[in-house]
């Protein structure tokens, strides 16, 4: 099965950069996924990686390393709204489809 | 488009009693999820279904069975309701060829 281990809570400061990482254990993946998850919200997908190395998105980024089985989510320019569990994800290889997300980091920005 | 949609938004039942959460997406999407999030937790995987036609158990199957029956609609059914299963579920979808998955606002659900 599938293990993916996340910080249980992160603060940081306005306008400061914030990395959330994900740790795993996995039996062969296709790819490390994050999502955004307010309070009394669905998730919402930010980014993808299905390769080693880092893709950016606007003030979002996110890398992957499957040698060290290590993922991380950076957020630069924090903004209040970035306050929200964020979420790590993989879904199974080999033909089939079932997904296992990691425990989730809750991000609190300070001003 | 409404994306993926569940049906209903609130519900609270008495032990024992049976119901079924409703979900659909119009996004042509050939895979479907069902998650529960309890407080303060991740997501967890009830059930699946890659295609229309087959489903599979997830990491938290039992007291839930599913029907995916037709490529848009994907229920979530509990036969006798038990307070451990009082929680928030989720519906999701997935293209084929992405990993990308769509989320319903979720079905707040309350078990006494």
């Amino acid at each position: 099965g599938q293990s993916l281990e996340q910080p249980s809570e992160v603060t940081a400061v306005e306008g400061a950069i914030v990395q959330i990482n994900c740790t795993y254990q996995t039996s062969g993946f296709y790819g490390l996924s994050w999502y955004q998850q307010h309070d009394g919200g669905a998730p919402t997908f930010l980014s993808y990686n299905g390769l080693d190395g880092l893709e950016e998105t606007g003030r979002f980024s996110s890398f992957l390393s499957r040698s060290d089985s290590y993922g991380y989510l950076l957020l630069q320019e924090l903004q209040m709204k970035d306050s929200a569990s964020y979420f790590c994800a993989v879904r199974d290889s080999g033909g089939y489809q079932k997904v296992t997300f990691g425990t989730g980091t809750k991000l609190q920005v300070i001003p | 488009n409404a994306g993926v949609t569940q049906t209903p938004k609130f519900q609270v039942l008495k032990t024992g009693q049976s119901m079924t959460l409703q979900c659909a997406q119009d996004m042509n999407h050939n895979s479907m999820y069902w998650y529960r999030q309890d407080p303060g937790m991740g997501l967890r995987l009830i059930y699946y279904s890659a295609s229309e036609g087959t489903t599979d158990k997830g990491e938290v199957p039992n007291g839930y069975n599913v029907s995916r029956l037709n490529k848009r609609e994907f229920s979530l059914r509990l036969e006798s309701a038990a307070p451990s299963q009082t929680s928030v579920y989720f519906c999701a979808s997935r293209p084929l060829v992405s990993d990308e998955q769509f989320f319903g606002p979720g079905t707040r659900l309350t078990v006494l």
